[in-house]
């Protein structure tokens, strides 16, 4: 059972490029959401979508592309990187969007260096 | 806006020692609350959760009881090993429009021999 599968694990840029971090999930879950962890600031919500065909924006969206064309595919476009979004990347899934009753399940995380 | 506050880290203690991470958070309505960790280069997962006041989430010796008149969701854990070492992350989330979980910062707690 794979669960959340994120791609690459690391990644150095140089800034201008752009490149897509993958996320796949094998437990048909509707929801998924990418989130970045910065040190002090805990993880901050990027873009999530509540089902295939269907994204929204999360609190830190800008400079981010996404798209869901399956239920199990949802990956994370970087247009033009630029050095302030080094970090963590986490994808993560749930059952629905109502995490009260459907926890979060997260892939191990993609680190992300711009030069 | 919602939020979630965690006291800063790191918590270093000796094993068998007793734990408690304090976690306050400011909601405007009545959100359900979970702590999750984070072992060392790993993604998140959920430890715990209490969705309403008075609930009490247990898991893996860790418990926290869902206190709405301080608004506090404080983890504890009566004798901690090595293996607890991570990150410990609170969290809160209010079914609003984005149905998004709000993270504390998180805490790191190492556990020495």
């Amino acid at each position: 059972n794979a669960g959340v599968t994120q791609t690459p694990k690391f990644q150095v840029l140089k800034t201008g490029q752009s490149m897509t971090l993958q996320c796949a999930q094998d437990m048909n879950h509707e929801y998924m959401s990418w989130y970045r962890q910065d040190p002090g600031m805990g993880l901050r919500l990027i873009h999530y979508s509540v089902g295939a065909g269907i994204t929204d924006q999360g609190e830190v969206p800008n400079g981010y592309n996404v798209s869901r064309s399956t239920t199990e595919d949802f990956p994370l476009r970087l247009l033009s990187a630029a050095p302030s979004q080094t970090s963590v990347y986490f994808c993560a899934s749930s059952y629905s969007g109502q995490t009260y009753n459907s926890p979060l399940h997260f892939g191990n995380g993609t680190r992300l260096t711009v030069t | 806006g919602d939020s979630v506050t965690q006291m800063e880290g790191p918590v270093t203690l000796s094993e068998e020692a007793f734990l408690t991470i304090n976690c306050t958070y400011t909601a405007t309505g009545y959100p359900s609350l979970f702590w999750y960790v984070q072992y060392p280069g790993e993604g998140l997962q959920l430890l715990l959760k209490a969705t309403k006041a008075d609930d009490k989430g247990s898991n893996k010796g860790f418990e926290a009881t869902y206190r709405k008149e301080t608004t506090s969701f404080h983890l504890e854990k009566g004798s901690v090993q090595v293996s607890d070492s991570a990150v410990y992350f609170c969290a809160l989330f209010d079914g609003g429009a984005t149905n998004k979980l709000i993270f504390g910062t998180g805490t790191l707690l190492a556990v020495q021999p």
